[in-house]
């Protein structure tokens, strides 16, 4: 079964300053990854998403992440943060080539709450 | 376009108590998942609805069921609630394409008292 570790629970950073959201993941097949983010009282909105090709995905809001095969991670990265990034940030995988509508399920991590200080 | 959409907002039941959720895709979606979000547990898969028919199932008890309609609205229902079924239930629709981006709703609060 797929799992995702989101190794931060809490990262509080100042305003402008760069932040990276680590996520990693345990897979032994291909895998679709997602990060999402979630506002206050809000359902989820998707930032980026890898499915193939490039390994460097950019994203709304300024945001990127690098897939790396290797070290089974997906990364997310921002070089300036704002205050309005303050939010919960979850990474996700699927099985691109499950059956049954397996692929259609997504697996997240416990979630990042992100923090931007004035 | 619409988004994705869930009523009710909010709810307030008491134990033992059932409780039915819904839930309208984006227009043309035939793929509706049901997420349940808890600061314990995180987001942990429900089911997934194709086409008015079950083709996934998350690890949960029988007592959490759902279906979809021919319009692709879906529902879910909970019955004989107990506390631990507080929680944040998301709902995301998808398009028929397997690498299609998942849409979610804002969410139905659910408190058990």
């Amino acid at each position: 079964a797929q799992s995702v570790t989101q190794l931060d629970s809490q990262v509080p950073v100042f305003e402008e300053a760069p932040v990276e959201l680590r996520c990693n993941y345990s897979s032994s097949v291909s895998v679709y990854l997602f990060w999402y983010v979630q506002y206050p009282n809000q359902g989820l909105q998707l930032l980026l998403k890898y499915l193939s090709g490039s390994t460097l995905v950019k994203g709304i809001n300024g945001f990127e992440a690098e897939f790396n095969k290797s070290q089974t991670s997906f990364h997310l990265r921002k070089p300036s943060v704002h205050i309005s990034d303050t939010a919960e940030y979850f990474c996700a995988v699927s099985d691109p080539f499950g059956s049954g509508g397996s692929n259609y399920k997504l697996t997240f991590g416990k979630g990042t709450l992100l923090t931007v200080n004035p | 376009k619409a988004g994705v959409t869930q009523t009710p907002r909010y709810l307030i039941k008491t134990r033992g108590q059932q409780v039915t959720l819904s839930c309208s895709p984006i227009s043309g979606h035939r793929s509706v998942s049901w997420y349940q979000q808890t600061p314990g547990q995180g987001l942990q898969f429900l089911f997934e609805y194709f086409s008015e028919t079950q083709r996934n199932k998350g690890n949960f008890p029988g007592r959490f069921s759902g279906r979809q309609f021919s319009n692709s609205r879906s529902e879910m229902n909970v019955s004989t609630l107990e506390l631990g079924d507080s929680a944040l239930y998301l709902c995301a629709s998808r398009a028929d394409r397997g690498q299609g981006e998942a849409f979610f709703g804002q969410g139905t609060r659910l408190t058990v008292v």
